[in-house]
């Protein structure tokens, strides 16, 4: 099974800023088969990016991801509001499917 | 539109067994996967595992393996999973989810709760 590790856990940033989430996996994985999610209280989560900086449909250029082998980076270019949730890392290449823990990305 | 409606919120007693349901509208039914993805409270995502709705087979975490049934019905584009001997720690939200071979998973259910408690 491939574990990912996201962190920070929690980072606290100010509308307007850069945010920079890390996914690490236990063992290398194709960039193709990394996705990440939004997902914000109450709600299912959100598709982001997938298969190497796909933006899924609706989705802002301001999200954009980096990455591979076991290094993987997801970056807000300028925090908007609407931005403040927890986001997921998955790989979808292997199974079974897993997720990061979560990084929660908090208003300061 | 895409849409996938659940199943409304279940209450159990440990040892019993759930069946959600998962109705998928908005594209065809057989060209997708669909996963089913569970969160306790305050955690994180957890895959549990997928059905093929074109031939029925399906795929389960090894946790979840001999817990988990997931069956399709084509003629209402509803799939369902049951899970069996209910314990504290199956209390969750519990996601459907499309997906397909080499895509990650585009639309998701509203979630169903399941609480678990004597």
């Amino acid at each position: 099974e491939i574990v990912l590790t996201q962190s920070p856990g929690t980072v606290s940033l100010s509308p307007g800023e850069r945010a920079t989430l890390s996914c690490r996996a236990s063992q290398s994985i194709s960039s193709s088969y990394l996705a990440w999610y939004q997902q914000k209280p109450g709600q299912a989560p959100r598709l982001l990016i997938y298969g190497a900086s796909s933006r899924a449909t609706g989705i802002p250029d301001r999200f954009s991801d980096s990455g591979s082998g076991t290094d993987f980076t997801l970056t807000i270019s300028r925090l908007e509001p609407e931005d403040f949730a927890v986001y997921y890392c998955q790989q979808y290449g292997s199974s079974p499917i897993t997720f990061g823990q979560g990084t929660r990305l908090e208003i300061k | 539109q895409v849409q996938l409606v659940q199943s409304g919120a279940e209450v159990k007693k440990p040892g019993a067994s759930v069946k959600l349901s998962c109705k998928a509208s908005g594209y065809t039914f057989t060209s997708y996967y669909m996963h089913w993805v569970r969160q306790a409270p305050g955690q994180g995502l957890e895959w549990m595992g997928m059905i093929n709705p074109s031939g029925g087979s399906t795929s389960s975490a090894q946790k979840f393996q001999g817990r988990v049934t997931m069956t399709r019905d084509t003629s209402t584009s509803t799939v369902y999973m049951e899970l069996s001997s209910l314990g504290s720690e199956d209390t969750a939200v519990y996601y459907c989810a499309r997906g397909d071979y080499d895509l990650p998973f585009d639309y998701w259910g509203q979630g169903t709760l399941v609480s678990v408690s004597s």
